[in-house]
């Protein structure tokens, strides 16, 4: 069964530094997000990306934050210069466009630890 | 604005039913979802209903939504140990590209 994936698995930096996470979305899906879980809260919505742009953003994803189709298989969460606060598990989903049909499959998540 | 709420912890012994409930707030609402989540683990998509639905059978699963008072619930028939997991209530609206709004998530704990 096609699935989402997401790498690396944790990643571990430091504040000020920049990272990428990296998604690799269901073949035949056209729609991508990132949501974020800061540990013991609620799973927040960060971006919705479409047709090669931003859909929709959360008030979370500020100008540190940005998102990339680079070819036609990955998608990436860009983090400019990390923050405490921006550790969390990241977890990138995809959807497809399916009228009628809106389940969002989500990856098994990427941890990141911000020391 | 959008919000979706549930109890935070149950407990039900093996063999029996469990049965976690969520309220929301957006009458909007096309779409509302149940995930489960495993520790350490990613958001397994359980089951969804439209909401122009009231009840979804899918084996264990039955899922009641209630519009009116905007409230949804999970039931898992026969609990296993298996089931031990975060299961959250989500809801989104009638587009593609919608986000999904997550409740806070109910921890599931089996007994023997």
């Amino acid at each position: 069964e096609p699935e989402v994936t997401q790498t690396p698995s944790h990643q571990v930096t430091q504040m000020g530094q920049e990272v990428i996470l990296r998604c690799v979305p269901i073949s035949n899906h056209l729609y991508f997000y990132w949501y974020r879980q800061i540990l013991g809260q609620k799973v927040e919505f960060l971006v919705s990306f479409y047709n090669n742009e931003i859909s929709e953003k959360s008030e979370i994803f500020d100008d540190q934050f940005s998102v990339e189709r680079p070819d036609g298989s990955n998608f990436t969460l860009k983090i400019r210069s990390t923050k405490l606060e921006d550790s969390a598990m990241y977890f990138c989903a995809s959807n497809a466009d399916r009228a009628g049909i809106y389940e969002q499959y989500f990856g098994p998540g990427t941890r990141l630890t911000v020391t | 604005g959008e919000d979706v709420e549930q109890s935070l912890f149950l407990s039900v012994r093996e063999g029996d039913s469990s049965v976690i409930n969520c309220t929301y707030t957006d009458s909007s609402s096309t779409y509302l979802y149940w995930y489960k989540q495993e520790p350490g683990a990613g958001l397994q998509l359980l089951t969804y209903i439209f909401s122009n639905m009231d009840m979804k059978q899918d084996q264990r699963l039955t899922v009641l939504l209630n519009k009116k008072d905007k409230h949804l619930s999970l039931r898992i028939a026969d609990t296993q140990t298996g089931d031990s997991a975060i299961y959250f209530c989500a809801e989104s609206m009638d587009s593609s590209a919608s986000k999904i709004i997550f409740g806070s998530g109910t921890r599931l704990s089996i007994r023997p």
